[in-house]
Parts: structure tokens; C-alpha cells; sequence
């Protein structure tokens, strides 16, 4: 089975600094996607950037950008330019080619941004 | 235009009563799930369901029992409410997974539904 870690249960950052969440998985699937969600306290579920494992290149979103390691089973979230709306927890998940259509969902990890 | 949308969004109950929660999505989406993120926040799958047919079923009590009358709608039903259902509850849909690299199976999350059971 397919876990999801993130080690980081809280972080913060200063608005306008960049910060760098953690993930790691592991799977033996050679074909998979990788997600990291955004919870803010209104509850929603926010896709932030996904993941092709077949993509080298590293997705982008605008401030947000992945530093996807294959090899190393890991994928990372960075937040450059931080701001106050930016405070949310932070779900990385995966979904992989022989778990069916389900996510596994890493623990989150708490953002605050400091003004 | 709410793409994925769940009701209610809030639901306090007695213990041992029966409630439902309603999921509709106008994504044009043939799979639906629903998950259940417990008071520690992880979130974990339940059901999921393909154009009306169960395609997985992880270990839940059968007090739940999640019904799909057509594929924009899954509904989750739960008999016999416990404390420990206490939860907030999502549902979500996406496209089909097909095979590829080039499918695309994201997920869209409804605003979730807080159940309370007391």
C-alpha cells in the first residue's frame, strides 16, 4: 500500500520570505500523480499544483512550484512570496495507477504567515 | 456555478439516529468519493463510485451506505449514528482514470459537511 508522510506538522514563514513544506510517499508504481491541497479554515479543499510521475520538469503554479525527486520519493511545495492568505494547512497526496481513482492523504502540515 | 456541492454543511444529531448527506457535481465527472477527515484532520477515503457502480469500499462499518441515482449525485446514508462518527465529511469527483500518462484524475472537493454527533 501507498503511504504519504509529511513531516512537518506546523511551520511558519514572515509574508513576503518564502517557505519549503515537505512530502515523502512510497510506492512501487511506476506511474502515479502527486497533489498538494490547500485546507484554509473555511474547510475547502483547494487543489494548489499536481504532479505527472512521468514529467521531469517540476510543475508550477504562479508562487507555488514542486521540487519533484523520483528517485528519492520525494515532493516538495515551495511558497515564495508568502502571504496572510497563504495561512492554510497543507495536504500532499497521491493517486497511483493500482489504488483505483482514491487519494492517500499525507497528515498536513500547518502554515502560518507571520505579517 | 459550485462545481462539487454537499448538503447540509452542518449536522448535529442525537446518537442512534439515521441521517443523509447530499453530494451533486456539474463537472460533467463520472467518478465521485467520499472522505472522511477526522479530528486530527486526515483524511481518508471511503467510497468511490464510477458512472453509478461502487468501484471501492474501504473498511466501513455498513452502517454507511453511499447510494448514486445518476453520476452527478452520491449521496452517503448512515444508520445508527455513533460518537465516533463525528467528522467533517467530503465528497469529490474527477474524470475517469484511463490508461496513459496522459489521463487526468484530480480531484474536486466539496465544501465538506460537519457532522456532530452528540
Amino acid at each position: 500500500a501507498q503511504t504519504v508522510t509529511q513531516s512537518q506538522p506546523e511551520m511558519s514563514v514572515q509574508e513576503a520570505e518564502t517557505v519549503t513544506l515537505s512530502c515523502t510517499y512510497d510506492t512501487s508504481e511506476s506511474d502515479y500523480y502527486l497533489f498538494w491541497y490547500k485546507q484554509p479554515p473555511s474547510r475547502q479543499m483547494i487543489l494548489v499544483i499536481r504532479q505527472e510521475a512521468y514529467k521531469q520538469q517540476n510543475a508550477t503554479e504562479n508562487r507555488f512550484s514542486v521540487n519533484f525527486q523520483k528517485a528519492a520519493k520525494s515532493f516538495s511545495l515551495k511558497i515564495s512570496d508568502s502571504q496572510l492568505g497563504d495561512a492554510a494547512m497543507y495536504f500532499c497526496a497521491y493517486g497511483g495507477e493500482t489504488s483505483g481513482s482514491r487519494l492517500t492523504f499525507g497528515e498536513g502540515t500547518q502554515l502560518t504567515v507571520n505579517p | 456555478d459550485t462545481a462539487v456541492s454537499q448538503t447540509p454543511k452542518y449536522l448535529v444529531t442525537q446518537m442512534g439516529n439515521d441521517k443523509s448527506i447530499k453530494c451533486e457535481q456539474n463537472l460533467g465527472h463520472d467518478t465521485m468519493y467520499w472522505y472522511k477527515q477526522d479530528s486530527k484532520k486526515f483524511l481518508k477515503i471511503m467510497f468511490s463510485y464510477n458512472n453509478k457502480e461502487l468501484i471501492i469500499n474501504e473498511t466501513v462499518p455498513n452502517r454507511f451506505s453511499p447510494k448514486s441515482p445518476d453520476k452527478a449525485h452520491l449521496n452517503l446514508h448512515i444508520n445508527s449514528l455513533e460518537l465516533g462518527d463525528s467528522a467533517v465529511y467530503f465528497c469529490a469527483s474527477s474524470l475517469p482514470r484511463l490508461a496513459g500518462p496522459t489521463s487526468t484524475d484530480t480531484q474536486y472537493f466539496g465544501p465538506g459537511t460537519r457532522l456532530t454527533v452528540l
